[in-house]
């Protein structure tokens, strides 16, 4: 069965400096698709970042970058020039290519705060 | 695009009583999702429609919970005989299929508190 841990149950960064939220997985499956999503106070689960198992290259949005490490099974974010918007709940998630549709599996998330 | 919209936002129920959440998916999607998050937990993966379809349900969908796409569109989740165990928040996304990835949607989601 395929697992996501998130081992930072909470994190804090002053704002414009840079954090790094951890998550492992584990699958025996070779493709597959990663993503951090960010839920803020008002409980909208948000895609920030998405990142294909079969692209070597790192995905990154603006601020947001991963460093995907597919022999360790590790997708870490890292959030650059954070920001007070930045604060929310961030969870690491899988779902295997070509497998159960929308069964999208969530680690239990790290809580970011970004103080001024 | 107004985005995936759920209804109510908060429902309190008794023990027993049934209740009915509604979720309007973004208009071109064909594929809708149920999940449930419980506190300080990531969201669990409930039932999965593509257009009219129920194509999946998790072990997590006991036989109180029904869930209905009639025509494609809107989506239902109703949970009969509402245990406290149901207390959490119901979230639903929605996906246009070759996307690839699965790139979901959230709506805000409806928290259920039975007392």
């Amino acid at each position: 069965a395929q697992t996501v841990t998130q081992s930072q149950p909470e994190m804090s960064v002053q704002e414009a400096e840079t954090v790094t939220l951890s998550c492992t997985y584990d699958t025996s499956e070779n493709n597959y698709y990663l993503f951090w999503y960010k839920q803020p106070p008002s409980r909208q689960m948000i895609l920030v970042i998405r990142q294909e198992a079969y692209k070597q290259q790192n995905a990154t949005e603006n601020r947001f970058s991963v460093n995907f490490q597919k022999a360790a099974k590790s997708f870490s974010l890292k959030i650059s020039d954070s920001q007070l918007g930045d604060t929310a709940m961030y969870f690491c998630a899988f779902i295997s290519y070509g497998g159960s549709q929308g069964n999208l599996i969530f680690g239990k998330g790290t809580k970011l705060s970004v103080k001024p | 695009d107004t985005g995936v919209s759920q209804d109510p936002r908060h429902k309190i129920t008794k023990r027993g009583q049934n209740v009915t959440f509604r979720c309007d998916p973004i208009s071109e999607h064909n594929r809708l999702y149920w999940y449930r998050q419980t506190l300080g937990q990531g969201p669990e993966f409930l039932t999965y429609f593509q257009n009219e379809a129920q194509l999946e349900k998790s072990r997590l969908l006991s036989d109180r919970f029904s869930a209905e796409r009639p025509k494609g569109s809107f989506s239902t989740l109703e949970i009969q005989r509402t245990e406290q165990g149901d207390s959490a928040m119901y979230l639903c996304a929605s996906s246009l299929e070759g996307q690839g990835g699965e790139k979901l949607f959230f709506g805000s989601g409806t928290q259920l508190s039975v007392l």
